[in-house]
């Protein structure tokens, strides 16, 4: 079976600072990674996602997370944080090769502060 | 084009009464999945459609829960006899083949009294 972890249930910064949203994984096979973003009342988004290829994958709004297959990881970076990335975000794996669940790690809301 | 749609938005029942729950998944996605959001547990997996077969249903938590899809469109997740455990976010995902990326619909909140 496959578990998350998302380290940090709440992180908190000032806007322009920079923020590491750490998800470690567990998986006796290989996974896809996925982030998944939650606005206030709003459902899940697809931010990024690593299927394989390059381990550095980014999103259009300047996220990026890089697969870490020795440290099982896949931690979620932004240079700069705005105001508006204050949202709930979920680091999900999925089972390599089929239709298969997402298995969601709890969450960490990211407030970001003027 | 359209996304994943979810009706009601909200729901709002009585215990012990059946409530019925409705996906429409993004046209010509052949995979569709349920999923609870609830404060407690997280984002759980409820059961998993390819198809108008259900060939994972190893999240649904109890035999009052139940789920078809119908002509590989439209979903029904029907709970029997609620329960004040059963108030949580409901979130259907849809999907298509080869396997990439669920998108996930607005979700049902519902509450039970």
């Amino acid at each position: 079976a496959q578990s998350v972890t998302q380290l940090d249930s709440q992180v908190s910064v000032f806007e322009e600072a920079p923020v590491e949203l750490r998800c470690n994984y567990s998986s006796s096979v290989s996974v896809y990674l996925f982030w998944y973003v939650q606005y206030p009342n709003q459902g899940l988004q697809l931010l990024l996602k690593y299927l394989s290829g390059s381990t550095l994958v980014e999103s259009i709004n300047g996220f990026e997370a890089e697969f870490n297959k020795s440290q099982t990881s896949f931690h979620l970076r932004k240079p700069s944080v705005h105001i508006s990335d204050t949202a709930e975000y979920f680091c999900a794996v999925r089972i390599k090769g089929s239709n298969y669940k997402l298995t969601f790690g709890k969450g960490t809301l990211l407030t970001v502060n003027p | 084009g359209a996304g994943v749609s979810q009706s009601p938005s909200n729901k709002v029942t009585e215990k012990g009464k059946d409530v019925e729950l409705r996906c429409d998944p993004i046209s010509g996605h052949t995979a569709l999945y349920w999923y609870r959001q609830s404060l407690g547990q997280g984002l759980e997996f409820l059961i998993y459609f390819q198809g108008n077969s259900a060939p994972d249903k190893s999240g649904l938590p109890s035999d009052r829960f139940s789920a078809e899809r119908t002509g590989g469109s439209v979903s029904t997740l029907t709970i029997q006899r609620t329960q004040q455990e059963d108030s949580a976010v409901y979130l259907c995902a849809s999907g298509s083949s080869p396997p990439d990326t669920q998108y996930f619909g607005p979700g049902t909140r519902l509450t039970v009294l």
